[in-house]
């Protein structure tokens, strides 16, 4: 199993640019998560799925967008980057409410 | 003040030492999980817990429900348990909180 895999690795924006980040799990897991972390600041939750096709705001869902249209694929956009958009975005997944997280590798991602 | 609290934020011990990384938190939650952050940045899922005490290999963990404290705590450390540890508290089904880390480097 390639458990959580991301895609990009390392991507560079200019600002009003849009892109989208591509987060695959090959573990049948239901629910998935988008994190952003920051330097002196703890991972924070964007967005995240608790199946197919549904999704749900996190913590800072602002100028961002998600979609879960296949079980194992779960993509996040920026429509419009911004520099405070700048970080390393995480994707994570796991089997249940009660299991733990699988982390992909990370997308550094700079925003000019 | 953060939700999670990590101490110390930084730590520096010698190859064998005894570890120590404490993690409070100030809200209720439904487990406490630690996760290891290695210096490529990729990150680890060590423990799952909501009381009581676990172990893997070196690596013990312990929550005190009451007290609203939980430990990570390193036998015998190595240089490869250098990494940045977190310790993260579920709200619900799906919120985790994290702290900001702890810095752990073990010299040789």
């Amino acid at each position: 199993n390639a458990g959580v895999t991301q895609t990009p690795k390392f991507r560079v924006l200019k600002t009003g640019q849009s892109m989208t980040l591509l987060c695959a799990q090959d573990m049948n897991h239901e629910y998935m998560y988008w994190y952003r972390q920051d330097p002196g600041m703890g991972l924070r939750l964007i967005h995240y799925s608790v199946g197919e096709g549904t999704t749900a705001k996190g913590e800072v869902p602002d100028g961002y967008n998600v979609s879960r249209l296949k079980k194992q694929n779960f993509l996040l956009g920026l429509e419009s980057a911004a520099p405070s958009q700048t970080s390393v975005y995480f994707c994570a997944s796991r089997m249940g409410s009660n299991n733990e997280q699988f982390f992909g590798p990370g997308t550094r991602l700079t925003v000019l | 003040k953060n939700e999670v609290e990590q101490s110390p934020q930084n730590l520096t011990a010698q190859e064998g030492e005894f570890i120590t990384i404490n993690c409070s938190y100030s809200v209720g939650i439904s487990a406490l999980h630690w996760l290891q952050q290695h210096p490529g940045g990729g990150i680890v899922s060590l423990f799952m817990l909501s009381s009581g005490k676990k172990k893997h290999g070196r690596l013990i963990a312990t929550i005190n429900i009451q007290e609203k404290h939980s430990s990570l705590h390193i036998t015998a450390s190595h240089p490869r348990d250098s990494a940045v540890y977190i310790c993260a508290a579920r709200q619900g089904a799906q919120k985790l909180v994290f702290g900001q880390g702890t810095r752990l480097t073990i010299n040789p």
